[in-house]
């Protein structure tokens, strides 16, 4: 079973523009969560979506936004870029939502660098 | 805020156990413990959870204690690709949605 994949895995961007990065979840997985790694801040939750709904939100602005497609293949994007959004961003993809999702499957991160 | 307290690192000698412990004094009865790895430039990578009896994989063991408020990590016979980032993480049974609070971890470096 092929594990999660995100796209790209590498990228280059300017203050001010705008990004979108693309999750595939596991076959079958309904749960994509989407998550930031700074080394000052650490791992932080961005958000969650179920079968296209928004489940969960973290502290993030509101420059920081995603979707779930029907085929639960997810986005997130990004607008008006700061430095400070210069990170690795993970998507995470489990079958359920809520306590009985044991497991959840990381992809490798998209390395987003803003200059 | 993580609920979970890690050392910041640990050595361990290639070959031997790995004892990687968390204190998680505050952890209520419907929660469990997570541990997940992060190897250098990868996404993290979920090991093992439990709630209270001692668990057991193909990875590794997890022991809690019997007051539940620590556990230990135990990685039989660690490798060199056992140096990783360890986090310990308390979730709730009941909690909404897939959130994952991550602490600082503890780096764990397998020396030959």
């Amino acid at each position: 079973k092929a594990g999660v994949t995100q796209t790209p895995r590498y990228l280059i961007k300017t203050r001010g523009q705008q990004v979108t990065l693309s999750c595939s979840p596991i076959s079958g997985h309904r749960s994509v969560s989407w998550y930031q790694q700074t080394p000052g801040q650490g791992l932080q939750f961005l958000f969650e979506y179920f079968s296209e709904t928004q489940r969960n939100k973290g502290n993030f602005p509101g420059r920081f936004s995603g979707r779930q497609f029907s085929n639960s293949r997810s986005e997130m994007n990004v607008s008006t870029l700061e430095l400070g959004d210069s990170a690795l961003y993970l998507c995470a993809s489990s079958l359920v939502t809520g306590g009985s999702s044991y497991e959840q499957y990381f992809g490798p991160g998209t390395r987003l660098t803003v200059t | 805020d993580a609920k979970t307290t890690q050392p910041p690192s640990m050595d361990c000698a290639e070959g031997r156990a790995a004892n990687l412990p968390c204190n998680h004094s505050t952890i209520s009865g419907n929660e469990y413990v997570y541990w997940y790895r992060q190897i250098h430039s990868q996404g993290p990578q979920y090991i093992i959870h439990g709630l209270k009896n001692n668990e057991t994989n193909e990875m590794a063991s997890l022991i809690i204690t019997e007051d539940r408020k620590s556990s230990t990590l135990i990685l039989p016979h660690a490798t060199l690709r056992d140096t990783a980032v360890y986090y310990c993480i308390v979730r709730s049974q009941g909690e909404y949605g897939n959130k994952l609070v991550f602490g600082a971890g503890t780096i764990l470096r397998v020396k030959s």
